[in-house]
């Protein structure tokens, strides 16, 4: 089964450094998503992206984070300052199509740990 | 803002009991009602993904049922295992939107 891919699984940094977090969605789709999740609470969206730009982010995505896709299979998001509050959980989704009639899959995550 | 609440928090039952987890959301205009399964420090894996106009979805001994006007939906589970145990959450997409709701999960635990 098609799966979505990220890397690293664990990531320590140094408070103040910048991260790179990657993802390789399923190769067929069109929609990708960060969502991330803080020890303890709930699975919390933060930016999704289509042909190439962002189509929905939400109040935590502010100018510290940024997306790309580099080229054709990766997805990467960049946090340019980390903050200890950053830590948590970021997980990569892929969907088919806008009419999503197959649902979200999502990758293992990334443990992001700033100390 | 659509708010999702899954009831309880935590449950432990033994193996071999059917149970039911509960999931509630505050706004009926929702575009489907996805569950997915966690296990400690992993991944969310897709259980069951159902759309507004669909009453319930099955697979093996998963059910999960949709009633939008009154804001519910219910994740059955038949004959549990102990290698069911994890927590489950469940996510629903706004009509309009992109991005899945999510609730805090149901930490669920099958005693042998």
């Amino acid at each position: 089964e098609p799966e979505v891919t990220q890397t690293p699984s664990h990531q320590v940094t140094q408070m103040g450094q910048e991260v790179i977090l990657r993802c390789v969605p399923i190769s067929n789709h069109l929609y990708f998503y960060w969502y991330r999740q803080i020890l303890g609470q709930k699975v919390e969206f933060l930016v999704s992206f289509y042909n190439n730009e962002i189509s929905e982010k939400s109040e935590i995505f502010d100018d510290q984070f940024s997306v790309e896709r580099p080229d054709g299979s990766n997805f990467t998001l960049k946090i340019r300052s980390t903050k200890l509050e950053d830590s948590a959980m970021y997980f990569c989704a892929s969907t088919l199509d806008r009419a999503d009639n197959y649902g979200y899959t999502f990758g293992s995550g990334t443990r992001l740990t700033v100390v | 803002k659509q708010e999702v609440t899954q009831i309880p928090a935590a449950l432990s039952v033994p193996e071999g009991e059917n149970l039911v987890l509960n999931c509630s959301f505050t706004d009926s205009a929702i575009y489907n009602l996805q569950w997915f399964r966690q296990d400690p420090g992993k991944g969310l894996t897709s259980l069951l993904l159902i759309q507004s106009s669909q009453r319930e979805q099955t697979s093996g001994r998963l059910n999960a049922s949709l009633d939008k006007s009154s804001g519910r939906s219910t994740l059955y589970i038949a004959a549990s295992q102990p290698g069911d145990s994890a927590t489950y959450l469940c996510a629903v997409r706004r009509q309009g939107a992109q991005k899945l709701v999510f609730g805090q999960g149901t930490r669920l635990t099958i005693n042998p």
